[in-house]
C-alpha cells in the first residue's frame, strides 16, 4: 500500500508570499492528485498530474516520477487561499484504485 | 461537468439507529464510486470501493456487516451505517470515476456527510 508523506503540517505566510506544499510516496502511480478542502469539509479537485507541471491560474503543480515527489506552489498568494491542502496516490499505484491521502497542510494566508 | 452530489449532507442520529447516506453522480455514468471517512483532525481513509452492479470491496478493518454499500445504478451509490454508535460520528465523502473517461483517473468528488450518532 502506497504511504504519502506531506510537508509542512502547517503553514502562516503572508498575503502575496510564494507557497510551496511538497509530497512524497512509496509506490510507483499512475497519477497524483493535488485536493484543497474547506473548513466545511467539502472536497475541491486541483490538479490530476502524472508527470510535468500543470498550471491552472496561480496554482502550479509539477511532479517526478522517478523520484516520487510533487510540489504544489501558490504564486502571489492570498487569504481566500487559506484551506487544508492534500495530496493523495492511488492505493497501489493503479488507475482503478481508491485513494491514499496525506495528512494534508493547513495553509494560512494573512492579509 | 462532473458534479457528485450527496445527501443528506448533514445528519444527527441516536446510537442503534441506522443511517443511509446517498451519491449520486449528475451529469456522468459512473463505473466505480468510492467511499472515504475522515475523522476529526486525520486524514481521509478509503473504506470501500462500490463498482455498479457487483459487491463493494472493503478495506480492511471496515466492517461490510456495519456499512453496506450498494451501487444500483450507474448514477448512485449508498452507504448506510448500520447501527449506529457514536464512534461512526466522521465526515464520509464519497468519489466517483466517470464512465466516459474511462483511463482516465480522475476522481470527483461529493461535498460530503457530516455523521453525528448521539
Amino acid at each position: 500500500k502506497n504511504e504519502v508523506e506531506q510537508s509542512p503540517q502547517n503553514l502562516t505566510a503572508q498575503e502575496g508570499e510564494f507557497i510551496t506544499i511538497n509530497c512524497s510516496y512509496s509506490v510507483g502511480i499512475s497519477a497524483l492528485h493535488w485536493l484543497q478542502q474547506h473548513p466545511g469539509g467539502g472536497i475541491v479537485s486541483l490538479f490530476m498530474l502524472s508527470s510535468g507541471k500543470k498550471k491552472h491560474g496561480r496554482l502550479i503543480a509539477t511532479i517526478n516520477i522517478q523520484e516520487k515527489h510533487s510540489s504544489l506552489h501558490i504564486t502571489a498568494s492570498h487569504p481566500r487561499d487559506s484551506a487544508v491542502y492534500i495530496c493523495a496516490v492511488p492505493n497501489s499505484g493503479g488507475g482503478a484504485d481508491g485513494l491514499t491521502f496525506g495528512k494534508g497542510t493547513h495553509l494560512i494566508i494573512q492579509p | 461537468g462532473a458534479v457528485v452530489s450527496q445527501h443528506p449532507s448533514r445528519v444527527i442520529c441516536k446510537s442503534g439507529t441506522s443511517v443511509k447516506i446517498e451519491c449520486r453522480s449528475l451529469d456522468f455514468q459512473a463505473t466505480t464510486m468510492f467511499w472515504y471517512r475522515q475523522f476529526p483532525k486525520q486524514s481521509l481513509m478509503l473504506m470501500a470501493t462500490s463498482n455498479e452492479g457487483s459487491k463493494a470491496t472493503y478495506e480492511q478493518g471496515v466492517e461490510k456487516d456495519k456499512f453496506l454499500i450498494n451501487h444500483a445504478s450507474l448514477t448512485l451509490s449508498t452507504l448506510t451505517v448500520t447501527s449506529a454508535h457514536p464512534e461512526d460520528s466522521s465526515f464520509y465523502i464519497c468519489s466517483a470515476r466517470s464512465l466516459s473517461r474511462t483511463g482516465s483517473n480522475e476522481q470527483f468528488f461529493g461535498p460530503g456527510t457530516r455523521l453525528t450518532v448521539l
